[in-house]
């Protein structure tokens, strides 16, 4: 089965700071993708990033980049100079390729505070 | 481009009773997956539909339905509504879904309360 593993409940950082939220996943599937996502408290989800499991190379967008480890299975987001709009909470998340698998699965995402 | 809109924002309803939320998905978007939100569980997958036809369901009771029309729009329908059905419900558009890399686009949800 697979699964999402979020380990920080909640993460301060200062203004203009760069902070790291940690996500590691299991699966079996040898193709997959993992996918960030921000949740402020409007309720709709924001995109930021995704990492393919075939990706060489770690994805980046503007000030967000994601740390793939594949062999440790971790896909940590990179926030770069950190804003107070950051502040919200942050869901990792992982989809297969086939069948039941395809569903997206989510973490328990870490809530995010950016302090002035 | 308007994005993926929910209705209602909001609703209160008694157990017992039913409920439908709506989803619009962005335009020339055909596929639209719903989760629920909850603090203790996280979000969890319920269903979802491409050109009319639902091609994955979660771990849902029957209660739980959906559907999709020939434009698109997407509702969900709860029967016999339980305390435990309070939640953000989420509704997800994509163009097609296919590939693992498929981005999904997020509405507001609809907060449903149960009392």
């Amino acid at each position: 089965a697979q699964k999402i593993t979020q380990t920080q409940p909640g993460m301060f950082v200062q203004e203009k700071e760069a902070v790291t939220l940690d996500c590691t996943y299991d699966t079996s599937d040898p193709s997959y993708g993992l996918f960030w996502y921000k949740q402020p408290s409007s309720g709709e989800m924001i995109f930021l990033i995704y990492q393919g499991s075939y990706d060489q190379q770690n994805a980046t967008e503007g000030r967000y980049s994601l740390n793939f480890q594949k062999a440790r299975k971790s896909a940590n987001l990179v926030i770069s100079a950190s804003q107070l709009g950051d502040s919200a909470m942050y869901f990792c998340a992982m989809r297969g390729n086939a069948g039941n698998n395809r569903k997206l699965i989510w973490g328990l995402g870490t809530s995010l505070a950016v302090n002035p | 481009k308007a994005g993926v809109t929910q209705t209602p924002r909001y609703l209160i309803k008694t157990r017992g009773q039913q409920v439908t939320l709506s989803c619009s998905p962005i335009s020339g978007h055909r596929s639209v997956s719903w989760y629920q939100q909850t603090p203790g569980q996280g979000l969890q997958f319920l269903f979802e539909y491409f050109s009319e036809t639902q091609r994955n369901k979660g771990n849902f009771p029957g209660r739980f339905s959906g559907r999709q029309f020939s434009n698109s729009r997407s509702e969900m329908n709860v029967s016999t509504l339980e305390l435990g059905d309070s939640a953000l419900y989420l509704c997800a558009s994509s163009v097609v879904p296919e590939g693992t890399n498929e981005k999904l686009f997020f509405g507001s949800g609809t907060q449903l309360s149960v009392l």
